[in-house]
């Protein structure tokens, strides 16, 4: 299985401030495509994770362009560049480049 | 809009069957247009996957819980099931079904449904 480590595990955060969380795999996430198959998800309290981030970079449907992705091979991060209190919560890495899918053990972001 | 709505018993005795099930609204099954992956959530801890199915019943499942997974689908009803055997407390968790597509992400999760293991 694919070894996903995410850093820090809790983030203290400042409304408006930028923060960035990371991301490793223990082996390239790089497809033949071109593509690096990896995902950031976000679980709000008391709610279901959605998805913000698909292929690394490319911002799901309806997400803010606060928001943004990027890396490759095994190193990943996700980028907020301003903070907003709605965007509290845990925030997941998954690669979908091999089964089993794996997620990353969260990093809350907090205040 | 595509939603997911997970149902099945809350409480599962230790050893028995833990089954659910996913009801798909606003698109069919058949579309083709993605997996539907099943996703766990013990208390308080991570995400795990568990396995995910296609509309055709191909399917593909975590090798930690491949020996207790059965996933399948009903075309008739727009619906996927999950189905998970001899469960202990360590199946406690929120059970997710999520559709899934593929390098596009897991882009519609459904509200989850508690599942406790106990007798």
């Amino acid at each position: 299985d694919i070894v996903m480590t995410q850093s820090p595990v809790s983030l203290p955060v400042t409304p408006g401030e930028p923060a960035s969380i990371s991301c490793r795999s223990n082996q390239s996430l790089l497809h033949s495509n071109g593509y690096h198959y990896l995902d950031w998800y976000l679980q709000k309290p008391g709610q279901s994770p959605q998805l913000l981030i698909y292929l690394s970079s490319n911002r799901a449907s309806g997400v803010p362009d606060r928001f943004s992705g990027g890396g490759s091979g095994t190193d990943f991060t996700l980028k907020i560049s301003r903070v907003e209190a709605e965007d509290l919560g845990v925030y997941y890495c998954m690669q979908s480049l091999q089964v089993p899918r794996t997620f990353g053990q969260g990093t809350k972001l907090e205040i | 809009q595509v939603q997911l709505r997970e149902s099945g018993p809350g409480l599962v005795k230790p050893s028995e069957t833990l089954s659910l099930t996913c009801t798909v609204s606003g698109d069919s099954v058949t579309s083709g247009s993605y997996y539907c992956s099943w996703i766990r959530q013990p208390p308080g801890k991570g995400l795990e996957w568990i396995g995910f199915i296609y509309y055709s019943g191909s399917t593909s499942y975590n090798p930690s819980l491949e020996s207790r997974v059965t996933m399948s689908v009903d075309t008739s009803k727009n619906q996927f099931s999950l189905e998970l055997s001899s469960v202990t407390a360590a199946d406690t968790a929120v059970y997710y079904c999520v559709r899934d597509g593929g390098g596009e992400g897991l882009d519609v999760w459904g509200q989850g449904t508690t599942v406790i293991v106990s007798s």
